[in-house]
């Protein structure tokens, strides 16, 4: 079936690293463009980037432009979150999600368990 | 970037009530909104694109409408099962942004 799987997350100190990856199966991972959408504890929902099907244009919130970098690897069905520079406010879940046609932006039918991203020291 | 409100923040309905929840876009967005669910400790469930478009699977009693600026959710006998966050999301253009969301609840 249809299935996302992120992993990746963990208790990280501020102004460090964290790369999240997202395993992708069950359709043609390659044709979607991909995204990752982030949810603070108690807090509604954060879009955080996209990446095209074919990896050629990306765009990111402003609350994480230059400081993470979405990528894919299409030989491998997985989808990244490159996270640097984190701070207490990217503690979130983090979700990967797939857009309903395969065009880069569309709403989201299928989505990741997610993964916790905890920036403490 | 085209911002999301969303009115009310909360609401407390009786099972059988219609509910209504407005989202409105900054700026026109044409149809390209969606509706999502969120249970308590659950992953988003997408409930209706193109503003009125159910996804499959989704009980009828939930609806959309609107185009431009403002949209509508509308669940037409409140269900306990229906007690979650809903948020709406344009997604015409980057940023796909969501609204702050909609808590509803059992009265």
């Amino acid at each position: 079936q249809v299935q996302l799987v992120e992993s990746g997350g963990g208790v990280v100190q501020p102004g460090r690293s964290l790369r999240l990856s997202c395993a992708a199966s069950g359709f043609t991972f390659s044709s979607y463009g991909m995204h990752w959408v982030r949810q603070a504890p108690g807090k509604g929902l954060e879009w955080v980037a996209v990446i095209w099907y074919d990896g050629s244009n990306k765009y990111y919130a402003d609350s994480v432009k230059g400081r993470f970098t979405i990528s894919r690897d299409n030989s491998k069905n997985t989808l990244y979150l490159q996270m640097n520079s984190l701070r207490a406010e990217d503690t979130a879940v983090y979700y990967c999600a797939r857009p309903v046609v395969p065009a880069a932006i569309d709403a989201f039918d299928i989505w990741g368990q997610g993964t916790m991203v905890t920036v403490s020291s | 970037d085209i911002q999301m409100t969303q009115s009310p923040s909360s609401l407390s309905a009786s099972v059988g009530d219609r509910v209504t929840i407005t989202c409105r876009a900054s700026q026109g967005i044409s149809n390209y909104l969606a509706w999502y669910q969120q249970k308590p400790g659950k992953v988003p469930k997408l409930l209706i694109y193109a503003a009125s478009t159910l996804q499959s699977g989704v009980p009828s009693r939930f609806s959309g409408s609107g185009s431009g600026t403002d949209f509508t959710l509308t669940i037409s006998s409140l269900q306990p099962e229906d007690v979650a966050t809903y948020y709406c999301q344009k997604y015409n253009s980057a940023p796909p942004n969501f609204g702050p969301g909609t808590k509803v609840d059992i009265k």
